[in-house]
């Protein structure tokens, strides 16, 4: 298995631009997450999706926006990008069982100017 | 809202020490916890979990301790290695309600082992 990847690895926008940052799963996963983490900071997180069709916000939403179409894609939408959205982008999953372990895949560094 | 906190922002060790990364958690009612392990340019990679009706718990080289009477996690690390020099994040189990398994993360420690 592949596990979670994510694409582009590094993205420079300018300010005002959109764009999509792709994650998908290859462990037939529902639940997919994406974070944000600032320099020296933890991890926060934007949204989340506990299957197909359904998502639902974190605790920093704004200025993104989700979709889940299939059980295995949960790309991030953002739109008109601003600078306080730099920051390396994380996306993870994890199985419907007992435990809450997510796997992570590598990350997308995202720079607004 | 509660939050997970970390009381060392960095640790330095000499290689083949034990290190011991500590964190305090605020919400009783989590019942779940979780370390990651995260080197620089790469995503988190999970070390070890722990849930609430436990109070240790061991694997490779590492043990988790939950004192939840002080609402306390430890990861203790034995015989620390060059590899093992990374940021290390406690986590918890928050759900807004519903059995959702979402994690809230500290803002994690630094660990770095000198040769």
């Amino acid at each position: 298995n592949a596990g979670v990847t994510q694409t582009p690895k590094f993205r420079i926008l300018k300010i005002g631009q959109s764009m999509t940052l792709q994650c998908t799963q290859d462990m037939n996963h529902n639940y997919m997450y994406w974070y944000r983490q600032d320099p020296g900071m933890g991890l926060k997180l934007i949204y989340y999706s506990v299957g197909a069709g359904i998502t639902d916000k974190g605790e920093v939403p704004n200025g993104y926006n989700v979709s889940r179409s299939t059980t295995e894609d949960f790309p991030l939408r953002l739109e008109l990008a601003a600078p306080s959205q730099t920051s390396v982008y994380f996306c993870a999953s994890r199985s419907s069982g007992q435990g809450y372990e997510q796997y992570f895949g590598p990350g997308t560094r995202l720079t607004v100017t | 809202g509660e939050n997970v906190g970390l009381h060392l922002p960095t640790l330095s060790v000499q290689e083949g020490d034990n290190s011991i990364i500590n964190c305090a958690y605020s919400n009783s009612a989590s019942d779940y916890f979780i370390w990651y392990k995260q080197e620089s340019g790469k995503g988190p990679q999970f070390i070890i979990d722990i849930r609430s009706n436990m109070d240790k718990r061991q694997g490779q080289r590492v043990t988790v301790l939950l004192n939840k009477t002080v609402k306390h996690l430890s990861l203790q690390i034995a015989a620390t290695q060059p590899g093992d020099s990374a940021v290390y994040f406690c986590a918890e189990n928050w759900d807004s309600g519903g059995s959702q398994g979402n994690l809230i993360f500290g803002k994690g420690t630094k660990l770095s082992v000198k040769p």
